[in-house]
């Protein structure tokens, strides 16, 4: 079964730009979540998609959103970049996300530069 | 409050060494799961193991165990037989059951930085 994919793997941007990153998830999983990795703040959960619908958020501003399509593949959008928000983005995907026991696998993450 | 604690910032070990990374845990949730993974300098996060708040028994996953101290609200990662490939960064992750809507939300701590050397 394929794991799951991020793209693009590199992007660099300069301020004020925006810019859409997508992900796959594994087949038949349901749930897609985001978080953000940066060396000062570690991994912070951006949000989470289900069937569609945010079902879950992370305290980020307005300026990141996402969206979720039926084949469960998801994308974020960060708008208006700022330096900040050079990082790491990882997504994860699980089956369904509903029970604690429920485990997320990530994709290779999306490096993000900007200028 | 920091609800996932991972007080190591590095650790060495020689290949062919056990090593025990640490995490502790903060939660007044009864339903938890704890997770561990691994993040080789690709970026890449990999699933090592999973244990349950439920769960009577120490999960292991062929060199990899759990040592879970529920009262002590611990949840140390062990490898057994560590080698070359093992350098990476570890990260110890937290989901909570009763969240509003269902929250599949996870917590991770800082991080170990794991070194195996020859």
């Amino acid at each position: 079964k394929a794991g799951v994919t991020q793209t693009p793997r590199y992007l660099i941007k300069t301020r004020g730009q925006q810019v859409t990153l997508s992900c796959s998830p594994i087949s038949g999983h349901r749930s897609v979540s985001w978080y953000q990795q940066t060396p000062g703040q570690g991994l912070q959960f951006l949000f989470e998609y289900f069937s569609e619908t945010q079902r879950n958020k992370g305290n980020f501003p307005g300026r990141f959103s996402g969206r979720q399509f039926s084949n469960s593949r998801s994308e974020m959008n960060v708008s208006t970049l700022e330096l900040g928000d050079s990082a790491l983005y990882l997504c994860a995907s699980s089956r369904l996300g509903l029970a604690f026991t429920d485990t997320q696998y990530f994709g290779p993450g999306t490096r993000l530069t900007v200028l | 409050a920091q609800k996932i604690t991972q007080t190591q910032p590095g650790m060495f070990v020689q290949e062919k060494e056990a090593v025990t990374l640490d995490c502790t845990y903060d939660t007044s949730d009864p339903s938890y799961g704890l997770f561990w993974y691994k993040q080789p300098s690709s970026g890449e996060m990999i699933f090592l193991i999973y244990q349950g708040s439920y769960d009577q028994q120490n999960a292991t996953e062929g060199r990899y165990s759990l040592n879970f101290q529920k009262a002590r609200k611990s949840a140390n990662l062990v490898i057994s037989a560590s080698q070359l490939g093992d350098s990476a960064m570890y990260f110890c992750a937290m989901r909570e059951g009763r969240r509003k809507g269902g929250g599949n939300k996870l917590t991770f701590g800082t991080g170990t930085q794991l070194k195996v050397e020859l």
